[in-house]
């Protein structure tokens, strides 16, 4: 059984940092396209950021490119999300997701992660 | 990139049909056939209900189905039930490893 599990969310000031974590089992994570999604309160769904399996591809919304550093550790089966200059409009429930890369969907989530800026 | 636009409410009476529809540009849902829809409920995680426009994953109920016409997809649901009422969300790969989402449809089972 495939599980994605998020770690790392909570509160942080503005212009802060913020790390978050995805621990993956029951899959092979080193053959996947792994993506953040992120979810605003009460807000639908934005994709944040995508990394594929050997870590040499890598995009990022416009919203967080230049903050954001998405990485994994293949022999961690994790993967991160490195938060900087954190903004009020970053508030968010962050999710990972797995992405079939061929076919453009997300078959896996986990149960996300809150994330709060605010002073 | 702008989100694709969803109807942000729909409704039926168990039993009856209902259709979401997503309607985007021809760099994402006119572009690819690679559009997406995702059932959420409240405090849950997005669950995959069709992909690649039309395909159903294992498990999902064969009430659901998926179209596509021009920019604009739709996702049908049929034979309402209780258990359907959840906001969807549709999406579309949009070149370059882009993904973008639509703002999210709640379904009211009357």
């Amino acid at each position: 059984e495939v599980q994605l599990v998020e770690s790392g969310g909570g509160l942080v000031r503005p212009g802060g940092s913020l790390r978050l974590s995805c621990a993956a089992s029951g899959l092979t994570f080193s053959t996947y396209t792994m993506i953040w999604v992120r979810q605003a309160p009460g807000k639908g769904l934005e994709w944040v950021s995508s990394i594929g399996p050997t870590s040499t591809s890598v995009s990022y919304s416009d919203s967080v490119k230049g903050r954001f550093t998405i990485s994994r550790d293949n022999a961690q089966n994790s993967l991160y999300l490195q938060m900087n200059s954190l903004r009020a409009e970053d508030t968010a429930v962050y999710y990972c997701a797995r992405w079939r890369f061929s076919e453009k969907y997300c078959d896996f989530w986990g149960q996300g992660t809150l994330v709060t800026v605010s002073s | 990139q702008s989100a694709l636009t969803q109807p942000p409410s729909a409704s039926g009476s168990p039993g009856q049909s209902v259709t979401i529809s997503c309607t985007g540009t021809s760099s994402d849902v006119g572009g690819y056939n690679y559009v997406s829809w995702y059932q959420q409920h409240p405090d849950k995680a997005p669950k995959l209900m069709i992909s690649e426009v039309n395909k159903r994953p294992s498990g999902v109920p064969d009430r659901f189905s998926g179209s596509k016409s021009g920019n604009t997809a739709s996702l049908t649901v049929s034979g309402l039930q209780a258990e359907d009422e959840a906001t969807y969300y549709c999406s579309s790969y949009a070149g370059t490893n882009n993904l973008v989402f639509g703002g999210g449809t709640k379904l009211t089972v009357l």
